[in-house]
């Protein structure tokens, strides 16, 4: 399968706890997302990375995330001290832009769904 | 406020019927709008996309309109199968990297 994978798919953890997880974009992308989405709501972005540069953080991603790509390849995204509310599906999309193009497709993954107890 | 609305917010509908989702939305300015089907516990796939100056979109039963005027667009489901049952998630882009997602259509397609 070459699109996008996330791991793991599912976690729980407990309130307090820090937990990782990890984003292979499709090989050759340049441009890797984070989102998050809530129950009955579409997704809501977090940050995204051109190559390994990290280029823009929503307000959503309080200090308690980091998200890093230092290869330019697979991501990760951390939370410390996990809260109930950071229960979501957290989703990673790749997209490859070339020249000087805004914009591409991005082609999600299926998702880390995260459960805070 | 949402820049995105969709309507309804879900439906139930019979195995072999038709439906038809909605998409009202304020992005500007506007780029391309995609629908996106997004199975339970998985990540969306998109199905159409369509820019300023495409009005119509075909994949297979499915079909996208748009009318960049009023800012609308609709997805018309033929002949439902079971397998259509799904999230259905319109997506409008500015043009840039940002994408601005509806909170999605949920469709329950019934035997």
């Amino acid at each position: 399968d070459t699109g996008v994978s996330q791991d793991p798919r599912h976690k729980i953890t407990k309130r307090g706890q820090n937990v990782t997880f990890r984003c292979d974009p499709i090989s050759e992308h340049n441009r890797l997302y984070w989102y998050r989405q809530t129950l009955g709501q579409g997704p809501e972005f977090l940050t995204y990375f051109q190559n390994e540069a990290q280029l823009e953080k929503s307000r959503l991603l309080s200090d308690r995330f980091s998200a890093e790509r230092p290869k330019g390849s697979f991501s990760t995204l951390e939370i410390q001290r996990t809260e109930q509310g950071d229960s979501a599906m957290y989703l990673c999309a790749s997209s490859f832009v070339s020249g000087r193009a805004l914009s591409s497709e991005q082609y999600f993954g299926p998702g880390t769904r995260l459960t805070v107890t | 406020k949402n820049q995105v609305e969709q309507s309804p917010q879900s439906l139930i509908i019979l195995e072999g019927k038709n439906c038809t989702l909605q998409c009202n939305y304020t992005v500007s300015p506007f780029s391309n709008l995609r629908w996106y089907k997004q199975d339970t516990g998985r990540g969306p796939v998109s199905l159409t996309i369509m820019t300023f100056s495409e009005n119509t979109k075909s994949n297979g039963r499915y079909t996208a309109t748009l009318d960049a005027d009023t800012k609308q667009s609709s997805l018309h489901i033929t002949a439902s199968q079971l397998s259509d049952s799904a999230s259905y998630i319109c997506v409008v882009s500015a043009g840039d990297y940002k994408l601005s997602f509806g909170a999605g259509t949920t469709v329950t397609v019934r035997a």
